[in-house]
């Protein structure tokens, strides 16, 4: 069975820091992976999505990701982080094709303090 | 570009008492699907469907029913709510099939308390 984990559970970071987020998952075939931001009160959106190809994926608002395939990761990347980055970070894994469903992570709360 | 509809946004349910979540899509997407996410768990998927009058079960299907008889409406009911309920709703879709076809789309949430 699929499953995601999301190494942290709350990272606090100030203006400027870098920011890098772990992903893991475990699924043996191919995979599409995604990470969703959740803002403060707002729904899920799609920062970035990996299906095939360039193993390192870049997103909206500077954030970046890299598919390491050897070690079933797809940490979140981003090199300065702002306060409007204050939210929760969601990964997700679908097995690839058309059959399977997408897998969240537990979700990691990032607090950007101004 | 509606895109995901969910309504109502808000509600307040007593124990006992059954409410359907309303979910639309305008993107002509064949798989939709419901979620629930209680914090610090992420998502959980309840139910799913494929296309119109197919239905499945997902995670956590228990206390819920779903229908899909139009392509765009995949309405989430609850039969008899109970405080574990409580939780916020997102419905979502996709277009499965497609080369862009595997990124979902997400509704505005639901957030339900039952008391």
């Amino acid at each position: 069975a699929q499953s995601v984990s999301q190494h942290n559970h709350h990272v606090i970071l100030s203006e400027a820091a870098s920011l890098e987020l772990g992903c893991n998952y475990s699924y043996g075939g191919t995979v599409n992976l995604f990470w969703y931001v959740q803002y403060p009160g707002q729904h899920l959106q799609l920062l970035l999505k990996y299906f095939s190809g360039d193993p390192l994926v870049k997103g909206i608002k500077g954030f970046e990701a890299e598919f390491i395939k050897s070690k079933f990761s797809f940490n979140l990347r981003k090199p300065s982080v702002q306060w409007s980055d204050t939210a929760e970070y969601f990964c997700a894994v679908k097995g690839g094709g058309s059959q399977g469903n997408l897998i969240f992570g537990k979700g990691t709360k990032l607090s950007v303090k101004p | 570009n509606a895109g995901v509809t969910q309504t109502p946004k808000f509600r307040i349910l007593k124990i006992g008492q059954s409410m359907t979540l309303q979910c639309a899509q305008d993107m002509n997407h064949n798989y939709m699907y419901w979620y629930r996410q209680d914090p610090g768990m992420g998502l959980k998927l309840i139910y799913y469907s494929v296309g119109a009058g197919i239905t499945d079960k997902g995670e956590v299907p228990n206390g819920y029913n779903v229908s899909r008889s139009t392509t765009e409406d995949f309405p989430l009911r609850l039969e008899l709510a109970a405080p574990s309920q409580t939780s916020v709703y997102f419905c979502a879709s996709s277009a499965q099939g497609s080369p862009s076809g595997n990124t979902i789309y997400f509704g505005e949430g639901s957030w339900l308390t039952v008391v």
